[in-house]
């Protein structure tokens, strides 16, 4: 099946510092990807669709200068949380659809989703 | 994207079958119906996925009746491994295939040794 991968898989880093998380798609091509953030105990919250080769669009509330988002190939969107804080501390989850043309397993839609990232902020 | 509803929690003792209702009320003609199981920690992997009457694999099945207003995940015999965090999702393409879904807050299925 489709795997995605997420790199790393778990950072600390300082308050004030930027922290770039990537995902990548590793035996299809993702034209769009997902990025989700999920706090303990709770849903995952979507942040955002990364879409190859233009800009991302952002859910409502999330900081589109804060949290930036590149797509530059159909395998890798990365995901840049600039001068983090210690509220961003959370687990970030990205995910990718496979095209049309592509889709074999029989699911009419479907998103695979990466490992997860967990990010704390000191 | 149509909202959904799931019970919070779930007990089940191991080896019995567990069924998960999710209600959507509003779900669209082009929707899709997908379960994803989530382990702490970890992405949420894909069970499950329908539009009507019932779809079996290897792991549950789903139930859908026909109004499509609710559907039923179905895991036979679980066990300890089956603790995990259910979500339903409803929604078809936004264009060109690519799904933009909401999840809810999801069914935390304990199973009891």
């Amino acid at each position: 099946g489709a795997v995605v991968s997420q790199h790393p898989s778990w950072v600390i880093c300082k308050s004030g510092t930027s922290v770039k998380i990537e995902c990548r798609s590793l035996d299809f091509q993702a034209t769009t990807m997902f990025w989700y953030r999920q706090f303990p105990k709770q849903s995952l919250m979507l942040m955002a669709t990364s879409n190859e080769g233009s800009k991302a669009t952002y859910e409502q509330g999330v900081e589109k200068d804060k949290f930036l988002i590149n797509h530059a190939s159909l395998t890798l969107s990365t995901l840049t949380v600039t001068s983090a804080h210690p509220e961003d501390s959370s687990f970030y989850i990205c995910s990718a659809s496979q095209t049309s043309r592509q889709r074999t397993s029989g699911r009419v839609y479907e998103q695979y989703f990466g490992p997860g990232t967990r990010l704390t902020v000191t | 994207l149509a909202k959904t509803t799931q019970p919070i929690s779930m007990d089940s003792y191991e080896g019995q079958e567990v069924n998960i209702t999710c209600s959507h009320n509003n779900i669209a003609t082009n929707d899709y119906i997908t379960w994803y199981q989530q382990f702490p920690s970890q992405g949420p992997r894909f069970i499950i996925q329908g539009y009507k009457t019932k779809v079996t694999n290897e792991v549950a099945s789903l139930f859908i009746p026909a109004d499509r207003k609710s559907s039923t995940l179905s895991l036979p015999r679980v066990s300890l491994s089956d603790t995990a965090v259910y979500y339903c999702l409803v929604g078809a393409a936004l264009f060109g295939g690519y799904q933009k879904v909401t999840f809810g807050i999801g069914t935390k299925l304990q199973v009891i040794p």
